[in-house]
């Protein structure tokens, strides 16, 4: 089974609109830690905000937000007031702790696109 | 520099050429990954460096496959007799913890280097 699953290949948004990217997550272990990363044409992995599993709010980082929903092992990445600049593929990730691999896990990713 | 440095940005090779890959991880950081992305694909893990541990070598694809990190800095990945399916993007990571946990073990990526055999 997949440990991280985005299931929208491609999304099309509107400037100025919000959208949300989704992830689900498996993992038997109760330390774990999520990411999202924005990876532009240019090809690097940007860093976009990080949610532990014992986090009890939401992480947020400018226009980027996380709706972290732990009973459901989803890990929703919103991004409010969408700009040209966004465009690009995001990937989420996850960490397990002590009872699992320390190398991150990467989903495959999903292709953004903002519309002007 | 401040990032995390990778060079060549890109490298076209024949089929049966070995090739090297280098990766300059930002200053202080103990562990170093090296990734690598086909085309439309998510990242595959190929290889970790944490200190001075033995690296964990389980994502390597093939025996073609080898990586080593001098002087805790510096990581080069080199791959042998290529072949076109190496074709790809390899991403070098690097965080400033490997075990811990948090906001720490953050990955700051290169900028990859786009590997073609022809």
């Amino acid at each position: 089974a997949q440990k991280i699953t985005q299931t929208q290949p491609g999304m099309f948004v509107q400037e100025k609109e919000a959208v949300t990217l989704d992830c689900t997550y498996d993992t038997s272990d109760q330390s774990y830690g999520l990411f999202w990363y924005k990876q532009p044409s240019s090809g690097e992995m940007i860093f976009l905000i990080y949610q532990g599993s014992y986090d009890e709010q939401n992480a947020t980082e400018g226009r980027y937000s996380l709706n972290f929903q732990k009973a459901r092992k989803s890990a929703n990445l919103v991004i409010s007031a969408s700009q040209l600049g966004d465009s690009a593929m995001y990937f989420c990730a996850m960490r397990e702790g002590r009872g699992g691999s320390y190398i991150p896990t990467f989903g495959r990713g999903t292709s953004l696109i903002v519309h002007p | 520099g401040a990032g995390v440095s990778q060079s060549p940005s890109n490298k076209v090779t024949e089929k049966g050429k070995d090739v090297e890959l280098r990766c300059d991880p930002i200053s202080g950081h103990t562990a170093l990954y090296w990734y690598r992305q086909s085309l439309g694909q998510g990242l595959e893990f190929l290889i970790y460096f944490q200190g001075n541990s033995a690296p964990d070598k389980s994502g390597l694809p093939s025996d073609r496959f080898s990586a080593e990190r001098t002087g805790g800095s510096v990581s080069t990945l080199t791959i042998q007799r290529t072949q076109q399916e190496d074709s790809a993007v390899y991403l070098c990571a690097s965080s400033q913890l490997g075990l811990a946990g948090g906001v720490q073990n953050i990955q700051y990526f290169g900028a990859g280097t786009r590997l073609s055999v022809l």
